[in-house]
């Protein structure tokens, strides 16, 4: 059972490039979530998703967009990179939201922006 | 503005030592409170408190909720040096689909 795989590990962007970074799950979770991490810093999250063809912002979305055509799948996309957006990014699912659910993540992406 | 707070921001410690860390929160309509541990990779899921009072227990941690003074611990006894991590809590409230998550603690356990 693969869980929450995020591609790519690791990335460097120019600044003013753009990107997707990837995300999916194969845990039929209806819940998904992007999150940054910045040094000493706790999660942040910018977008998440309650199901295929629904999205909302979340506490930082400025500089990003998602969308979620599956169940499956939820990408991130960069569109005009900035120095600010350099940070580890975490996607997380739960089957819900509710009272005995969890959130589980994948292994990130560290991004750099030069 | 919903908020999470954790304390210490970091501790060093000798194996052996017991530890006690600390989460606060404010935060409308709450639902639940979550505790991570976050080697070098993503975070991994430690407990889920929902009522006050009752302790969760796995291993040498153990974690309790005081939803009158709104704040969770979270106790490591024995510390081994596979304990150092950042340990993240995260609270849930009732509306909306939002994971609030403090800025960590740093645990160093020292051989």
């Amino acid at each position: 059972n693969a869980g929450v795989t995020q591609t790519p590990k690791f990335r460097i962007l120019k600044i003013g490039q753009s990107m997707t970074l990837q995300c999916t799950q194969d845990m039929n979770h209806n819940y998904m979530y992007w999150y940054r991490q910045d040094p000493g810093m706790g999660l942040k999250l910018i977008y998440y998703s309650v199901g295929a063809g629904i999205t909302d912002k979340g506490e930082v979305p400025n500089g990003y967009n998602v969308s979620r055509s599956t169940t499956e799948d939820f990408p991130l996309r960069l569109e005009l990179a900035a120095p600010s957006q350099t940070s580890v990014y975490f996607c997380a699912s739960s089957r819900t939201s509710g009272r005995g659910d969890t959130q589980y993540f994948g292994p990130g992406t560290r991004l750099t922006v030069l | 503005e919903d908020k999470v707070v954790q304390s210490p921001l970091s501790l060093v410690v000798h194996e052996g030592d017991t530890v006690t860390l600390n989460c606060s929160y404010e935060v409308t309509n709450f639902r639940s409170l979550l505790w991570y541990k976050q080697e070098k990779k993503a975070p991994t899921f430690l407990f889920m408190l929902t009522s006050s009072g009752i302790e969760k227990k796995s291993g040498r941690l153990s974690s309790i909720l005081d939803k009158k003074e709104l704040f969770s611990i979270l106790n490591i006894t024995a510390t081994q040096t596979g304990d150092s991590a950042i340990y993240l809590c995260a609270v849930s409230p009732n509306t909306g689909n939002q994971f609030y998550f403090g800025t960590g603690t740093s645990l160093t356990v020292i051989p």
